[in-house]
């Protein structure tokens, strides 16, 4: 089975600031990874897809890149609303594994 | 408006079954492959299954912790997405959401129904 590995698990940051968010796939997934946002009590919302493609109405200041085993997303510009846990997932072989979430927290 | 919505989650008892919907309106199932995942209270996100579609013979995938026990099935004549659950334990206990997982532009997810396994 593909083990995802995302870090870091928790990371404090203030508006404006850009941040990058790291899976690494213990096998080559070439670019089958999306990348997700949830905020609590409410259902993760895809952001990102095939590594690099953003979600229609998903703001521009998310961008995912890499393929492979190396995944970022990165945040350019943070707003309040996008501070929540992010999750990366896996779709090219079975099982498909979830990263072990990261969660943004305002500094 | 493109939405999935979930229902049939509840309170059963270990050892029981519970089959669990969801409802696609606002865009044709028919054409997408079809995920479950679920998440436990206070974890992350755990893939449970996946059905294919009908041009790919309706193939179905689980994670091992639910093979044997869980069933994936669909009806696209009526837009519906389902999963059987059976001889549930405790660490079925989570919010199960139904979604199109892959690759597939949508990305579509339900809002969840929670399942709670308890005596």
């Amino acid at each position: 089975d593909i083990q995802m590995t995302q870090s870091p698990s928790s990371l404090s940051a203030s508006v404006g600031d850009r941040v990058t968010i790291t899976c690494r796939a213990s096998q080559d997934i070439r670019n089958g990874l999306g990348w997700y946002q949830q905020k609590p009590g409410t259902a993760p919302k895809r952001l990102i897809y095939a590594a690099s493609s953003l979600q229609s109405g998903v703001p521009s200041r998310f961008s995912g890149s890499g393929s492979g085993t190396e995944f970022t997303l990165t945040i350019s510009s943070l707003q309040p609303e996008d501070f929540a846990t992010y999750y990366c997932l896996q779709y090219k072989s079975f099982p498909y594994p979830f990263g072990q979430g990261t969660k943004l927290e305002i500094k | 408006e493109v939405q999935l919505v979930e229902s049939g989650g509840g309170l059963v008892q270990p050892g029981g079954s519970l089959r669990l919907s969801c409802a696609a309106s606002g865009f044709s199932l028919s054409d997408h492959y079809m995920d479950w995942v679920r998440q436990a209270p206070g974890k992350g996100l755990e893939w449970v299954a996946q059905i294919k579609n009908k041009r790919n013979s309706y193939t179905t995938e689980y994670a091992a912790s639910v093979k044997g026990r869980f069933n994936i099935s669909r009806d696209d004549s009526k837009n519906l997405l389902y999963l059987e659950m059976n001889s549930l334990t405790t660490e079925d206990t989570a919010v199960y959401y139904c979604a199109d997982c892959g690759s597939h532009p949508s990305g579509i997810w339900g809002q969840g129904a929670l399942v709670t396994v308890s005596s």
